[in-house]
């Protein structure tokens, strides 16, 4: 089946510090890359969708100056964190779809901000 | 507009018995219907999907479900539970001309010995 990675698969900083998370579709050219964010025994909610080389859609109440979306090549997006708070502490994981029909998850990331 | 429900939020069955997750959905065109599994600090692992083929999918451990439009449900089954699928499960479905996926909040499996 088609794999997604995402590195650091956990990362601890400081509050006003930007950490910067990657998703990487290794065996498919994933055209659309989704991010979502899931707190603690939720489901997960979508933050935003990207399609290589345009600029993310942000769901409504996602910030985007915060959340930086960047979708250069068909197999790497990156979230960027910018000036990290606590409440910004949660589980996020990416999704790659090359054709609309299905996607395949990352392993996701646990964001701790001290 | 679309939304998924997952009946019970947690579901307890012994190591044998029937495993029955409940999903009902709403939809304003033909869906597509997903499955997925996640297991503690991972992230979801698809187990199954519907795409307007076969009503009966059969996915990956056992699993598989049937699409019902008239009940506009997807419940997820297996005949016989295994340690190993203690987990969460999400149903999930889109809208295929979009792509995104909209998810239910998830049913929690524990299996007895």
């Amino acid at each position: 089946g088609a794999v997604v990675s995402q590195h650091p698969s956990r990362v601890i900083c400081k509050s006003g510090t930007s950490v910067k998370i990657e998703c990487r579709s290794l065996d498919f050219q994933a055209t659309t890359m989704f991010w979502y964010r899931q707190f603690p025994k939720q489901s997960l909610m979508l933050m935003a969708t990207s399609n290589e080389g345009s600029k993310a859609t942000y769901e409504q109440g996602v910030e985007k100056d915060k959340f930086l979306i960047n979708h250069a090549s068909l197999t790497l997006s990156t979230l960027t964190v910018t000036s990290a708070h606590p409440e910004d502490s949660s589980f996020y994981i990416c999704s790659g779809s090359g054709n609309q029909e299905t996607q395949y998850f990352g392993p996701g990331t646990r964001l701790l901000v001290l | 507009a679309q939304s998924v429900t997952q009946l019970g939020s947690h579901v307890s069955v012994s190591e044998g018995a029937l495993v029955l997750l409940r999903c009902n959905y709403s939809s304003s065109v033909p869906p597509y219907l997903f499955w997925y599994v996640q297991y503690p600090n991972q992230g979801l692992q698809l187990l199954l999907k519907y795409t307007s083929a076969a009503t009966l999918v059969k996915g990956i451990n056992g699993f598989e479900a049937e699409f019902k439009k008239s009940e506009t449900s997807f419940h997820l089954t297996k005949p016989s539970a295994h340690m190993s699928d203690a987990a969460e499960y999400f149903c999930a479905v889109s809208d295929p001309s979009q792509g995104n996926l909209i998810f239910g909040k998830g049913t929690k499996l524990s299996v007895k010995p």
